[in-house]
């Protein structure tokens, strides 16, 4: 079944512990990007990559980090989680270089304490 | 720079109503693509449809329409004879195909209910 994976699901961990959510695509597309979703704000997208090795900042990038390592894998990363960073990510991936359509992962809600 | 407006933060309707969830957007651009997206309170994203800028047809599945209007920067959308199950978020976005990276721009949705 063609889809995007995110791990975790839900996480709830205090500021300042390193953290990683991993997300992961099987359709071989070579775009991928991270939102983050808050209320009254829609989805705002924090970094995007159009293929390995190569990453970009979207909208709202600080505080964030992010590699390419293989095209499947996109994993998100917060080296030092701050409470304004609680918010409910999404990861999608999208088909060529201009991904006109883009499939989202489940989302991942974290909480920062 | 590109933009999208709900204007409609929350509609409440009855059963059965027909209901309208409007859609502004902004770009300069000639080549795009709109998207409308559900989110119902299991909180994933459900894709509803995609149009590109240069097909205005209006498009009917089942209960759900959608008409975009180039002249007026909308696309709408309506559900007929609602049901409990349509109760969700509802996310217009918009894509620009800019070649430097491809980004999703949502409006802040709006939230649906349908009671009995």
């Amino acid at each position: 079944e063609a889809q995007v994976t995110q791990n975790p699901r839900y996480l709830i961990t205090v500021t300042g512990k390193k953290l990683t959510v991993t997300c992961s695509q099987n359709m071989n597309h070579e775009y991928m990007s991270w939102y983050r979703q808050d209320p009254g704000l829609g989805l705002r997208q924090i970094y995007y990559s159009m293929n390995v090795e190569v990453t970009d900042k979207g909208d709202v990038p600080e505080g964030y980090k992010v590699s390419r390592k293989e095209k499947r894998n996109f994993p998100l990363i917060l080296e030092s989680p701050s409470p304004n960073q609680t918010s409910l990510y999404f990861c999608a991936s999208g088909e060529g270089a201009l991904a006109e359509e883009q499939f989202f992962g489940p989302g991942t809600r974290l909480t920062v304490l | 720079a590109q933009k999208v407006t709900q204007a409609q933060t929350e509609i409440s309707v009855v059963e059965k109503e027909d209901v309208t969830l409007d859609c502004v957007y902004e770009t300069r651009d000639t080549t795009y693509y709109l998207f409308w997206y559900k989110q119902p309170p299991s909180g994933e994203l459900v894709f509803l449809i995609r149009r590109n800028s240069f097909d205005e047809q209006n498009e009917i599945s089942g209960r759900y329409s959608w008409n975009f209007q180039k002249s007026t920067s909308s696309f709408n959308f309506t559900i007929t004879a609602s049901q409990v199950v349509d109760s969700a978020v509802y996310f217009c976005a918009l894509s620009l195909s800019t070649g430097g990276g491809n980004k999703l721009t949502f409006g802040t949705g709006t939230q649906l209910k349908v009671e009995l």
